[in-house]
Order: C-alpha cells, then sequence, then structure tokens
C-alpha cells in the first residue's frame, strides 16, 4: 500500500464548479502535509499548507482529519486555468524534511 | 534570485550507460533533495544532501549516487542505466529541515533507450 494515496481523476469539470480531492495517508507518524501543483511538464509547487483547523487561501480550502488520516482540498469557482495536477503531499518530522507524495489527482476546467 | 536550477534539461542515454545530473539550490539553501518523477506517478524521494553529507536516503539501489560541493550546489549520477530509469529528474533545495520553504528546479528530463 502507498503511504500516500489519491484517485488519479482525471477530473473534468466546467467552469465555475466546485470540485473536491481526497487524499489517505497510511504513516501515523506524518505530522505535517501540503498541497502542491504541478502543470504539465513543469516542477511542482507550493500550493498551500493543510492544518486540522481547515487553511483556506481564496478559491482554496485544505483540511485535515488526523483521526482518519485524510486531507483534502476544495476548489471553489473552477477557473480553466486550475488545469493542472494537485498532489498531496505528507511529511514526517522524523524524517529530515523528505516529502512524500501522492500520485497526484488530475484536474481539467472546461469551457 | 535565479531560484533553483538544474541541468541539462533533457538527456537521452543508451542503457548501460552513466548519467550527471547537476542542481544549483536557491540563494541562502545549504540542503538539496533529488526526486525521480515516472510518467503518471508522484516524485518518490532519492535522498538528501546537507553539509556534504547523504543524510537520508529513499529505496533506490546504488546505481545511484550523488554529491554536494561546498558551494551547497550537487550533482546526481545514475551508473547502468535501466529501462526504467527514464524520469523527470527533480531538485529541491531549503534551509534545513524547513521544508515548508522547499523550492523545485525546473527538473531533467531523462530518457533511456
Amino acid at each position: 500500500r502507498k503511504e500516500v494515496e489519491q484517485d488519479p481523476g482525471p477530473f473534468n469539470v466546467p467552469e465555475g464548479a466546485t470540485v473536491a480531492f481526497n487524499c489517505t495517508y497510511s504513516n501515523s507518524a506524518s505530522q505535517s502535509f501540503f498541497w502542491y501543483r504541478q502543470d504539465c511538464r513543469k516542477e511542482p509547487k507550493l500550493l498551500m499548507s493543510v492544518y486540522s483547523s481547515g487553511n483556506e487561501d481564496g478559491r482554496f480550502t485544505a483540511q485535515l482529519n488526523r483521526a482518519s488520516q485524510y486531507i483534502s482540498l476544495l476548489i471553489r469557482d473552477s477557473k480553466l486555468s486550475d488545469s493542472a495536477t494537485y498532489l498531496c503531499v505528507a511529511v514526517n518530522t522524523g524524517t529530515a524534511s523528505k516529502l512524500t507524495f501522492g500520485t497526484g489527482t488530475r484536474l481539467q476546467v472546461t469551457l | 534570485d535565479a531560484g533553483v536550477t538544474q541541468s541539462p534539461t533533457h538527456l537521452i542515454k543508451t542503457r548501460g550507460q552513466q548519467v550527471t545530473l547537476r542542481c544549483s539550490p536557491k540563494s541562502g539553501h545549504d540542503t538539496v533533495s533529488w526526486y525521480q518523477q515516472a510518467l503518471g506517478q508522484g516524485p518518490q524521494f532519492i535522498f538528501q544532501y546537507y553539509e556534504e553529507e547523504e543524510r537520508q536516503r529513499g529505496n533506490f539501489p546504488d546505481r545511484f549516487s550523488g554529491h554536494q560541493f561546498p558551494n551547497y550546489s550537487s550533482e546526481l549520477n545514475v551508473n547502468a542505466l535501466l529501462l526504467g530509469d527514464s524520469a523527470l529528474y527533480l531538485c529541491a533545495s531549503s534551509p534545513l529541515d524547513s521544508y515548508t520553504e522547499a523550492f523545485f528546479g525546473q527538473g531533467t528530463r531523462l530518457t533511456v533507450v
């Protein structure tokens, strides 16, 4: 079983839609979590951190449920420019800042 | 600030050959990590360098080795290339243990034929 699991998608949604991505992690020692965005053939870029109390940045909301070992990302009012792969990341702070990535979920926003 | 730079951007090698990839970290960053991203997969951690020492290693064979220089730049070497080594190789730099400040380079796309 992979340490971080995501539905690979693709998720095809119309512009303006709300879309949610889910991610589960298996290592209970994981302490920090992030969502990264990766455009086609480009490097991953940090989108936002994920906290148990929830974290909102404009149209993006991230949530962590430690009891269920579950992370989510909600995108409201999708834009064409949101089309990308969204990577869920866990960090076990006992392993010197190694980022453990999920396989990524591909989002395609259409007109 | 040039950010993290990697070279070359693309590379084609033959099975059995050796390859060296290079990374210059973002200014002020002293830690360099390398990741392998196969097509359709997330990046997988190869190893991390700090103070010219390998600090941690992922589940990769000894064919994968690295080096960090006094100016914090780093190299990734892969010997005896296999077709399965074809991937995007990403370098990330950060201050030590500050993963929220990790920045990735644009990657080197390696194709083994």
